[in-house]
């Protein structure tokens, strides 16, 4: 079974300060990670994902984020966070076998000018 | 490229009458095929997905199904709605392997009265 945890309901920060969204997750094989955000009432957009190689991806809109494996998390980045980055971000985690993927129960961020 | 419609956009409905909520996929072939719900704004819960035409899996029993009529075309279809029912309606499609992102829909906003 495969399932995400993302610890914090709510992040505030102010803009121009670092971002950071925290994703733990688990998995019974090798992790396929990604990341989403959404806008109220629209879509999720795709922002980045882990698939193998560096442990340091880069994304969207000037997002990042590390895999680490020994502490099995994936946290969401941004160095310099806008007040447009205000939404609601989701990390999702898929079995290397597995055509599903498993949400985890999504972080508002908000950013204040 | 490849998009992704979903209609209608919104969609208000008495309880006990049918549902049937379209999505098609424009710009690939043989795409698998999700359909999520997402309550309060919050986590997804995967309802069923599709990996080719006529072959449905359903994650959650329910009074919901699906149907893949076309390759690229995903169908939810409920023959009485309940209350519970409601909810922001997501479908989602991915490429054939399963290290690729999946890519969403704008969703179709479902209230149950």
């Amino acid at each position: 079974a495969q399932s995400v945890a993302q610890p914090e309901d709510q992040v505030n920060v102010a803009e121009g300060n670092p971002l950071t969204v925290k994703c733990t997750y688990s998995v019974s094989g090798n992790p396929y990670l990604f990341w989403y955000v959404q806008y109220p009432n629209r879509g999720l957009q795709f922002l980045l994902k882990y698939i193998t190689g560096d442990n340091l991806v880069k994304g969207s809109y000037g997002f990042e984020a590390e895999f680490n494996k020994s502490q099995t998390s994936f946290h969401l980045k941004k160095p310099s966070a806008l007040v447009s980055d205000s939404a609601l971000y989701f990390c999702a985690v898929r079995d290397i076998n597995d055509y599903k993927l498993s949400f985890g129960a999504g972080t508002t961020v908000t950013v204040r000018a | 490229s490849q998009t992704i419609h979903q209609w209608p956009a919104t969609l208000v409905q008495p309880v006990g009458s049918p549902l049937s909520l379209e999505c098609t996929v424009e710009g690939t072939s043989n795409p698998n095929l999700y359909w999520y719900r997402q309550a309060a704004g919050r986590g997804l819960q995967l309802l069923f997905y599709s990996v080719g035409i006529g072959q449905i899996s359903s994650e959650v029993p329910q009074n919901l199904s699906a149907s893949r009529p076309q390759d690229r075309q995903f169908i939810l279809s409920s023959k009485k709605l309940l209350l519970s029912d409601s909810g922001f309606y997501l479908c989602a499609w991915s490429s054939g392997s399963s290290y690729n992102e999946q890519f969403f829909g704008p969703g179709t906003r479902l209230t149950v009265l």
